[in-house]
């Protein structure tokens, strides 16, 4: 069965300190995988994505992810976070044939302090 | 390009009466899915469409109900409502088959 966990419901980092969300996954076929962020009463954007290639890929807002296909990973970093990144990031993973079910992570909660 | 709009943003029933949310995709797309948002579940897949046809189905029951229109444009349906069915409703739409932008979402209130 597809399934992604996100094993931190919350973090807490200072403004300008570096980030790093993680995100397992579980999925039988080639993934695709996204990176969204929620801010409160707000839908979610899209930060980033993975298909397939370079394995580091670039997002907006300062973000990058890494896919890592021998750990199931998929993490999510920035290098100086900013107090307006507080915010939840959702991973998702998502079928490579088919458009739509996306499954989601439970979420990861940032809290950033000045 | 303007984004997914959602109507109505917000939105109180009581148990038993039905509800349709609708969905406006950005121009061009034409695929739109459905999540439902809860704080015990979580994001949940509900179901998705394209050119007027459902692809894909979620673990929803039956109460839960969608269309799409030739415009793209989707609503969905909920008949029947249980407290339980309060959620933040969220429609997403797709140029192609990689990527969904999604919309603010309906927050549905069941009393």
């Amino acid at each position: 069965a597809q399934s992604v966990t996100q094993p931190d419901i919350h973090i807490t980092v200072s403004e300008g300190a570096s980030l790093e969300l993680r995100c397992n996954y579980s999925y039988g076929a080639t993934p695709y995988l996204f990176w969204y962020v929620q801010s409160p009463g707000q839908g979610l954007q899209l930060l980033l994505k993975y298909f397939s290639g370079d394995t580091l890929v670039q997002g907006i807002k300062g973000f990058e992810a890494e896919f890592k296909r021998s750990q199931s990973s998929f993490n999510l970093r920035k290098p100086s976070v900013h107090w307006s990144d507080a915010a939840e990031y959702f991973c998702a993973v998502g079928p490579s044939v088919s458009w739509g079910k996306l499954v989601f992570g439970a979420g990861t909660i940032l809290r950033v302090k000045s | 390009k303007a984004g997914v709009t959602q109507t109505p943003r917000y939105l109180i029933k009581t148990r038993g009466q039905q509800v349709t949310l609708s969905c406006s995709p950005i121009s061009g797309h034409r695929s739109v899915s459905w999540y439902q948002q809860t704080p015990g579940q979580g994001l949940q897949f509900l179901f998705e469409y394209f050119s007027e046809t459902q692809r894909n189905k979620g673990n929803f029951p039956g109460r839960f109900s969608g269309r799409q229109f030739s415009n793209s444009r989707s609503e969905m349906n909920v008949s029947t409502l249980e407290l339980g069915d309060s959620a933040l409703y969220l429609c997403a739409s797709s140029p192609d088959k990689e990527t969904q932008y999604f919309g603010p979402g309906t927050r549905l209130l069941v009393l």
